[in-house]
């Protein structure tokens, strides 16, 4: 199973309250994670990836940080939420194969910033 | 600046009717193209994943087409359901000269419904 777990599915926080999403995933040991963001009306965007535990690397300069404390999980956080940070987010994985590193997306969390 | 296009932003047709969505992009060097479903509140599943060297691929009723010569791909949805209704992602990516850096590029999607 490349089963990817996110928790949790929704959130409603106050602006100026710290954020701690979770991902985990089962099957294949050492993939690739990805957190992505999904705001209304706009592409994905690539926030974080990592490829190895404690192996993290940002893409987008923001008040988000991100961790991978163990091999399967991949930890999204913020010590302040603004209210731009609402939206839809997405942890993908990618295991090595030959056809381009298909990427899996986990069930998603909404979050609200209010 | 790497770039993709879909149209139409958002589309209704009849179930049981034909329909096609394009996806324009700028995205180069190119690896591969991919078309993923989401529905409303969840993540995205992927469809199909071509190469540059494919030109169709086939995932039931759902068909690509890949041109990789004008830069453009299609969906085509056949014999469409009211399960068919979500959004349409194409989503192209570089060539992969670091695993796990592909900097994939999305586009907004087509939002498609489907009415009895």
């Amino acid at each position: 199973s490349q089963t990817i777990h996110q928790w949790p599915a929704t959130l409603v926080q106050p602006v100026g309250s710290p954020l701690s999403l979770e991902c985990t995933v089962e099957g294949t040991s050492n993939p690739n994670l990805y957190w992505y963001r999904q705001a209304a009306g706009r592409g994905l965007q690539l926030l974080f990836y990592s490829v190895g535990i404690g192996q993290i690397s940002s893409e987008v300069p923001q008040n988000l940080s991100a961790s991978r404390p163990q091999d399967r999980q991949f930890i999204l956080s913020s010590k302040k939420l603004l209210l731009s940070d609402s939206g839809f987010y997405l942890c993908a994985r990618a295991d090595r194969q030959t056809t381009g590193y298909e990427q899996y997306f986990g069930p998603g969390t909404r979050l609200t910033v209010t | 600046k790497n770039q993709v296009e879909q149209s139409p932003q958002s589309l209704i047709i009849l179930e049981g009717k034909n329909c096609t969505l394009q996806c324009n992009y700028t995205v180069s060097p190119f690896s591969n193209l991919r078309w993923y479903k989401q529905d409303t509140g969840r993540g995205p599943v992927s469809l199909t994943i071509m190469t540059f060297s494919e030109n169709t691929k086939s995932n039931g009723r759902y068909t690509a087409t890949l041109d990789a010569d004008t830069k453009q791909s299609s969906l085509h949805i056949t014999a469409s359901q009211l399960s068919d209704s979500a959004s349409y992602i194409c989503v192209v990516s570089p060539s992969a000269t670091n695993f796990g850096n592909e900097k994939l590029t999305f586009g907004t999607g087509t939002r498609l419904t489907i009415i009895p």
